[in-house]
């Protein structure tokens, strides 16, 4: 079935570094992909999309590119701040009609002043 | 303004127990969703609602049971309440069943089972 693999975490960078969280994916079809951002104590928020390979998504500093041939879609940042310590997971959304999204486990970022 | 709202945020509760969790969305959307999240802050798909109709089931225990009255609304009940449903759940909605767009969450119901 379709699968979302994302880096291991904890990261921790001191501000100002350069982000990247890895994201791969395993898919029957044509799919979606995304990142979404859970801060402490709330819910999911979108982060970016794609839905078509080489688009770029980007919002807030942050990007991600939809790489078809190497399926992946790992989220860069090149100045991190304290802010952005977070969950990120990237995500899979197949092209059929009613699928849900299907979740990577999660990478936490811890960025210290 | 809030666009997918949750109540009740937490709920604690013993064994055994029946309980519910309300999802309101004011979006105009026609597809919604329940979500669990585990202690490891793994996200698993439960349910999904297109237009009230169910159209996704995981493998979830019969004791859950999502109802949608209407388009906005989408609740979870519960019963038999065990230890292992302990987890946050999330509601979400999206506009239509087209997979480019993005889903809403709400801010998630932290259910703990004692």
């Amino acid at each position: 079935g379709d699968s979302v693999t994302q880096m291991e975490g904890p990261v921790t960078l001191s501000e100002e570094a350069f982000l990247t969280i890895n994201c791969t994916y395993t898919a029957t079809g044509y799919p979606s992909l995304f990142w979404y951002v859970q801060y402490p104590g709330e819910g999911l928020q979108l982060l970016l999309k794609a839905t078509k390979a080489d688009d770029k998504g980007s919002n807030k500093g942050f990007e991600a590119t939809y790489r078809k041939e190497t399926t992946s879609f790992h989220l860069e940042k090149g100045s991190v701040q304290v802010s952005d310590s977070a969950v990120y997971f990237c995500a899979l959304r197949e092209p059929q009609a009613g699928t849900a999204l299907i979740f990577g486990k999660g990478t936490t970022l811890s960025v210290s002043s | 303004d809030t666009a997918v709202s949750q109540t009740p945020k937490y709920l604690v509760t013993q064994m055994g127990n029946d309980k519910s969790i309300k999802c309101e969305q004011n979006l105009g959307h026609d597809t919604m969703y329940w979500y669990k999240q585990d202690s490891k802050k793994f996200l698993k798909i439960m349910f999904s609602y297109n237009n009230k109709e169910l159209i996704i089931n995981e493998t979830v225990p019969n004791r859950f049971s999502p109802k949608s009255p209407d388009k906005a609304h989408l609740n979870l009940h519960i019963n038999s309440l065990e230890l292992g449903d302990s987890a946050v759940y999330f509601c979400a909605s999206s506009q239509a069943l087209t997979s480019g767009r993005a889903q809403f969450f709400g801010p998630g119901t932290r259910l703990t089972v004692l």
